[in-house]
């Protein structure tokens, strides 16, 4: 069966510091990979995604990168965070070519920038 | 572009109380459409979907929802709701065909069930 990992969990980093979170997919080949974040009554911003590797479309212009080095590695990153880069992140996988599929989500990453 | 607009933000009811979660999606075209759930501690997870067939869907745990392309919605119904039901709730959308494959969720919105 297909899971999705994530990590870290939390994430307590100070402003200015770069970030690296981490998302793997199991169990499945070629997957859409996304990154939401979540934010309080206002649902989730879609904030990257990627349909194969080394192929990364931006949804939303910010501090944040992505990246895909392998089929099923999916990377987000900055070089130096901001305090508005808090946030709850979401890694959510998707089959290839199925609209109707739904998405799989990891447990997310709690970041709090200080 | 498209959006989806979840009416209620907060949502309170007692135990065996009926559900109703709005939601009203824009896109001109073919659509799917997903209710996702997240409880207290756990993932987000898909609670139902609709892409073809018949306009009532039934997920898990006694949740259905019904289509009406005409008035571009897809509300979340329970008859009888539990204290276990306690969680946000999202209606998503994305364009079904050949339009792109990103999915938009709405707000969500908070349901609190006093047992």
């Amino acid at each position: 069966s297909q899971t999705i990992h994530q990590w870290p969990a939390t994430l307590v980093q100070p402003v200015g510091s770069p970030l690296s979170l981490e998302c793997t997919v199991e169990g499945t080949s070629n997957p859409n990979l996304y990154w939401y974040r979540q934010a309080a009554g206002r649902g989730l911003q879609l904030l990257f995604y990627s349909v194969g590797i080394g192929q990364i479309s931006s949804e939303v212009p910010q501090n944040l990168s992505a990246s895909r080095p392998q089929d099923r590695q999916f990377i987000l990153s900055s070089k130096k965070l901001l305090l508005s880069d808090s946030g709850f992140y979401l890694c959510a996988w998707s089959p290839q070519g199925r609209k109707n599929y739904g998405y799989t989500f990891g447990s997310g990453t709690r970041l709090t920038v200080v | 572009a498209q959006s989806v607009s979840q009416h209620n933000h907060h949502v309170i009811l007692s135990e065996a109380a009926s559900l109703e979660l709005g939601c009203n999606y824009s896109y001109g075209g073919t659509v799917n459409l997903f209710w996702y759930v997240q409880y207290p501690g756990q993932h987000l997870q898909l609670l139902l979907k609709y892409f073809s067939g018949d306009p009532l869907v039934k997920g898990i745990k006694g949740f259905e929802a019904e289509f009406i392309k005409s008035k571009f919605s897809f509300n979340l119904r329970k008859p009888s709701v539990q204290w276990s039901d306690t969680a946000e709730y999202f209606c998503a959308v994305n364009a079904g065909g050949t339009g792109g494959f990103k999915t938009i969720f709405g707000a969500g919105t908070r349901l609190f069930v006093k047992a």
